[in-house]
């Protein structure tokens, strides 16, 4: 049982439009999300964080929102570029003070930004 | 500050034969983690060490078992290996559960 899911495999967005990739999760001890963003043949790269005590962060062109009791994130990229092209994690983790603290990932979202 | 690196990049190997990874992670980060990559199935992750000790499992069979050396180094064995077994092996160092983990390039592991 999948406890981080991504339902879109892929994604292509427009240059310049916005990029929308959601994530939702099942263990309502989850605290803490992370997004990285792999390319082929290099190893995955973090790319923005939230804590469970936020609804949104927010770093230059990425946006993170967390719907808690919705048990759903989504990440924003404004505007897309080609660059961002790329396969796409969500990941979760708890609190070290509880035994959910291990990092789970989610399968990835395929972003494919079109010039 | 140099990256985390694994070796070696890509490795082939047949049924039955068993396979030691290799992990040198970030300096001054005490935890690794190691997460196995197959297409759909994302990031799995198999276990992480913090000062040597294995900290967390995730739910691999036995064949698969690692260790953490008094530098941080680390170490993944899978033995009686499967065609299953193929995939990208990626090793991750962090400070501590719940920062930003750093990921090696892989191990590109083929199983014939």
């Amino acid at each position: 049982d999948q406890q981080v899911k991504q339902n879109s495999p892929s994604l292509s967005v427009q240059e310049g439009r916005i990029s929308i990739l959601n994530c939702d999760y099942t263990n309502s001890m989850f605290d803490y999300f992370l997004w990285y963003k792999k390319y082929p043949a290099e190893g995955p790269t973090f790319l923005i964080s939230i804590s469970s005590i936020k609804d949104k962060n927010e770093d230059g062109r990425f946006t993170v929102f967390l719907n808690k009791s919705a048990k759903h994130l989504s990440l924003h990229i404004v505007p897309s570029q080609p660059g961002d092209s790329a396969v796409y994690f969500c990941a979760a983790s708890g609190d070290r003070k509880t035994s959910y603290d291990k990092v789970i990932f989610g399968p990835g979202t395929s972003l494919s930004v079109i010039p | 500050k140099a990256g985390v690196t694994q070796t070696p990049r890509y490795l082939i190997k047949t049924r039955g034969q068993q396979v030691t990874l290799s992990c040198s992670p970030i300096s001054g980060h005490r935890s690794v983690s190691w997460y196995q990559q197959t297409p759909g199935q994302g990031l799995q992750f198999l276990f992480e060490y913090f000062s040597e000790t294995q900290r967390n499992k995730g739910n691999f069979p036995g064949r698969f078992s690692g260790r953490q050396f008094s530098n941080s180094r680390s170490e993944m064995n899978v033995s009686t290996l499967e065609l299953g077994d193929s995939a990208l092996y990626l090793c991750a160092s962090s400070q501590g559960w719940g920062n930003e983990q750093f990921f090696g390039p892989g191990t590109r592991l083929t199983v014939l």
